[in-house]
């Protein structure tokens, strides 16, 4: 079975500086994928982004970037610019390829941004 | 506009009493996905199904049930036998081409209460 581990419940930084959430994994496979999912008040999940196991080159999406240290098992989330609606819970999820098994989720980091 | 639907927002029953939660997708996806959510945890898989007809149970399947009759349709029903059904219901659904899965996209959720 795979952990997903999130050892930040929650952070506070002031707009447009930069800010890491951290997420670490556990896993005996080779071929997966990681995921960063945004929950703001909404309570919608989105997508941030998405990571391959087998690309090493790190993902980014715009102000989203992640750190991926596949020996290491650590798949950390870079948001530069922070902005007042990047307030949210922010989760790291795991899934085997073939996703038979569905996504497994950290707890959670919930991310302030301040004025 | 394609996407996920889950009705309703919000739920409430007496204790003892079954219900069904709806969720619904125009996405054309094959696998479609019941987690669970409880303050301060991150989403447990209830039951998936990555075709019309079949399904299997995931984490937390205990006092649960689904059925999948159309693609389009994924219900849950949270029986008398779950013990602490109060939560908030998530639904996704990803593309699924032969053994692979892809990113999952999720509803806006059902809260449900039961008292």
């Amino acid at each position: 079975a795979q952990t997903v581990t999130q050892s930040q419940p929650e952070m506070s930084v002031q707009e447009a500086e930069t800010v890491t959430l951290s997420c670490t994994y556990d896993t005996s496979e080779n071929n997966y994928y990681l995921f960063w999912y945004k929950q703001p008040p909404s309570r919608q999940m989105i997508l941030v982004i998405r990571q391959e196991a087998y690309k090493q080159q790190n993902a980014t999406e715009n102000r989203f970037s992640v750190n991926f240290q596949k020996a290491a098992k650590s798949f950390s989330l870079k948001i530069s610019d922070s902005q007042l609606g990047d307030t949210a819970m922010y989760f790291c999820a795991f899934m085997k390829r073939g996703g038979a098994d569905g996504l497994t989720f950290g707890k959670g980091t919930h991310l302030i941004i301040q004025p | 506009d394609g996407g996920i639907t889950q009705s309703p927002k919000y739920l409430f029953r007496k204790e003892g009493q079954n219900v069904t939660l709806s969720c619904e997708q125009n996405l054309n996806h094959d696998a479609m996905y019941w987690y669970r959510q409880d303050p301060g945890q991150g989403l447990r898989l209830i039951y998936y199904s990555q075709i019309v007809n079949d399904f299997q149970k995931g984490d937390i399947a205990e006092g649960y049930s689904v059925s999948r009759e159309k693609k389009e349709s994924f219900p849950l029903t949270v029986t008398s036998a779950q013990k602490n059904p109060t939560a908030f219901y998530l639904c996704a659904s990803s593309i699924q081409i032969t053994t692979l899965s892809y990113e999952q996209y999720f509803g806006p959720g059902t809260r449900l209460t039961v008292t």
